[in-house]
């Protein structure tokens, strides 16, 4: 395992619903990342945090919303989305953001939107 | 636009014999490039990585080669297993991109035939 954990493994939800997405490091890094992964595209950067600040929002629409307390957990806040928003959802996480940092991935969230 | 993208999407080689996975990308700033393994249901795991002031790395099994004068990057894997079955991804970052985050190509698919 890659000392990054991630919750639920698999989400089912409609579009009215609201839900949230876990991430924990257990590597003592700095920068954590939210990613999302669709079928045949290549995986697609939303949100960057380091020491908890957001540094990137890669235009993500405001359908999600990110949250990091502390340097070891984010979430990923889900409200009114829609069908095309079904994808596996990856959370990393490095020592810090910068070039040349090596991003470990937890094993992602697979969601549904119905 | 800047990208990073791979030759091929479907690889498939015999077991034993050598594999190599090719990726182009257009960003001549890059610094850093990386590839991951990613197995069906996991997330991508890092194999190997390399610095724009090297042309070649070795690990177990892998090598990455960087030619930057035509902007490529392979990585090699020695005595292909069934194990290595996988999607590959290269991804690459720099200074220079205003991003600090990785930015990936859509994958090759490398199917070990026993």
């Amino acid at each position: 395992e890659t000392g990054v954990t991630q919750t639920p493994r698999h989400l089912v939800m409609g579009m009215t619903n609201k839900k949230s997405l876990k991430c924990e490091q257990h590597l003592g890094h700095n920068a954590m990342y939210w990613y999302k992964q669709s079928a045949k595209k290549p995986l697609e950067l939303m949100f960057v945090y380091n020491f908890k600040e957001q540094t990137e929002n890669n235009s993500v629409p405001s359908r999600f919303s990110p949250e990091c307390p502390n340097s070891s957990h984010l979430f990923l806040h889900l409200h009114t989305l829609q069908p095309e928003d079904s994808a596996l959802y990856l959370c990393a996480s490095s020592q810090a953001s910068g070039v040349g940092e090596t991003q470990y991935f937890g094993p992602g969230t697979r969601l549904l939107v119905l | 636009g800047e990208s990073v993208g791979l030759h091929l999407p479907t690889l498939s080689v015999q077991e034993g014999d050598n594999s190599i996975i090719n990726c182009a990308y257009s960003n001549s700033a890059s610094d850093y490039f990386i590839w991951y393994k990613q197995e069906s249901g996991k997330g991508p795991q890092f194999i190997i990585d390399i610095r724009s002031n090297m042309d070649k790395r070795q690990g177990q099994r892998v090598t990455v080669l960087l030619n930057k004068t035509v902007k490529h990057l392979s990585l090699q894997i020695a005595a292909t297993q069934p194990g290595d079955s996988a999607v590959y991804f290269c991804a690459e970052n720099g200074e220079d991109t205003g991003r600090r985050a990785l930015t990936f190509g859509s994958g090759t698919r490398l199917q070990v035939q026993p």
